[in-house]
């Protein structure tokens, strides 16, 4: 079985403060993701990365960054929390090429 | 821009009922439309559709593709309290750099009542 797993189930934070979110995969997987799924707007695209160190912006990149030093590992990084980034963040990754993504469990994330 | 339209936002029904959830779209480069089911954790993977006209089926579930008119149904048969759940559609993009990037719907938020 896919296993993908996110460093927090909740977390608070202060505005201002540098967030770290966390997404290890199991499965040797090229493709990894990071969403925001907020009510009545869906899943969006934040990141995505293809392979280790490679990066692309997805539909909403504002106000954060990603770091994939290794394949098992994608982190979303919040340079100065604020408060309408207070949301689910999914994580997600995917064998290269197309098909389903295989999703973490989130982390719901408060901005105060 | 990729857009991805799901119907009802919101539907309760009582178990036994029969639904259908719409899910229409418009993407430059389609690949493949994907249904998921999300409780209260990560959305679990139901069926990828890539032709038109062949339905997908999973016990109760079952899906079909129309890329003719850019929309797919899913329907639940008997439906349980256990089926209460988000569903999310999302279609595939297989442009360039977008390829397999996925752009999501709204979600469908189902409830079954006893």
């Amino acid at each position: 079985d896919v296993k993908v797993t996110q460093s927090s189930r909740y977390l608070v934070k202060r505005t201002g403060e540098k967030v770290f979110l966390e997404c290890v995969q199991d499965m040797d997987h090229e493709n990894m993701f990071w969403y925001r799924q907020d009510p009545g707007l869906g899943l969006r695209l934040i990141y995505f990365s293809y392979d280790v160190k490679m990066k692309e912006k997805g539909d909403i990149p504002e106000g954060y960054s990603v770091s994939r030093e290794k394949k098992e590992r994608f982190s979303l990084i919040l340079e100065s929390a604020s408060t309408n980034q207070t949301s689910m963040y999914l994580c997600a990754s995917r064998p290269q090429g197309a098909g389903e993504q295989y999703f973490g469990p989130g982390t719901r994330l408060t901005v105060t | 821009e990729d857009k991805v339209v799901q119907s009802p936002l919101s539907l309760v029904v009582h178990e036994g009922d029969t639904v259908t959830l719409n899910c229409s779209y418009e993407v430059t480069n389609f690949r493949s439309l994907l249904w998921y089911k999300q409780e209260k954790k990560a959305p679990t993977f139901l069926f990828m559709l890539t032709s038109s006209g062949i339905e997908k089926k999973s016990g109760r579930l079952s899906s079909i593709l129309d890329k003719k008119e850019l929309f797919s149904i899913l329907n639940i048969t008997a439906t349980q309290t256990g089926d209460s759940a988000v569903y999310l559609c999302a279609v595939a993009n297989a442009g360039g750099t977008s390829y397999g990037k996925l752009t999501f719907g709204q979600g469908t938020i189902l409830t079954v009542h006893p």
